[in-house]
């Protein structure tokens, strides 16, 4: 029983790029959340997805980034002309439904741009 | 606006002593708290929890203690062993929320 799937786990964009982050929850999780790390800063909440559905996107930078979480296929971190300043850790995580407890988070995404 | 904070980014204690990590809370809606152990290049793995009808939550050499009054929440590791260093994280929620963390304490372990 794998648990949550990140992918890549390392990914180097050049400026300009677009970075493209992939998250596959547990088994029977239906609810997804993605959070990103700066350089020794804490975890800063970005958006919380249903299937097909945007939830909560308070945490999301307003331009140029974008999430989804389809019916079928993994839930994606979609980031458009990257800078430097979006270089980071992304971690996303799971739970079985909304309200629950039990977060389980992937080993999450490094990002780089150079 | 930071809901969670924990005020110390590192600590260091010796093999064999206790090691106590600090959080604290501003939004009184919380009702469920978390820590989260982080390695370097891995995700946070949960650690242990507690409710807040509860003031305390033991399993095996951990402990968390929660005052609501104070809204402080703390983690006791007893006996410190060195493969407890790593990166841990306060965090908090409430039903149908995310959870929101603090920005981590790194503890480091001396043999």
């Amino acid at each position: 029983n794998a648990g949550v799937m990140q992918n890549p786990r390392h990914l180097v964009r050049r400026r300009g790029q677009e970075a493209r982050l992939r998250c596959s929850p547990m088994k029977g999780h239906s609810h997804v959340y993605w959070y990103r790390q700066l350089p020794e800063e804490g975890l800063k909440f970005m958006v919380y997805l249903q299937k097909e559905n945007i939830i909560d996107e308070s945490g999301m930078p307003k331009e140029r980034f974008s999430a989804e979480f389809p019916k079928e296929g993994p839930s994606i971190l979609r980031i458009q002309q990257v800078v430097r300043g979006d270089s980071a850790a992304y971690f996303c995580a799971s739970s079985p439904a909304q309200g629950s407890y039990g977060y389980t988070f992937g080993s999450g995404t490094r990002l780089t741009v150079v | 606006d930071q809901q969670v904070k924990q005020n110390s980014p590192s600590l260091s204690v010796q093999e064999g002593r206790i090691s106590i990590l600090n959080c604290d809370y501003t939004n009184s809606m919380f009702d469920y708290f978390l820590w989260y152990k982080k390695y370097p290049a891995e995700g946070p793995t949960f650690l242990i929890s507690i409710s807040s009808i509860k003031d305390k939550n033991e399993d095996g050499r951990f402990t968390v203690f929660l005052n609501k009054s104070a809204k402080h929440l703390s983690l006791h590791i007893v006996p410190s062993q060195p493969g407890d260093s790593a990166v841990y994280f306060c965090a908090a929620l409430y039903a149908g929320n995310m959870l929101t963390f603090g920005g981590g304490t790194r503890l480091m372990v001396k043999p």
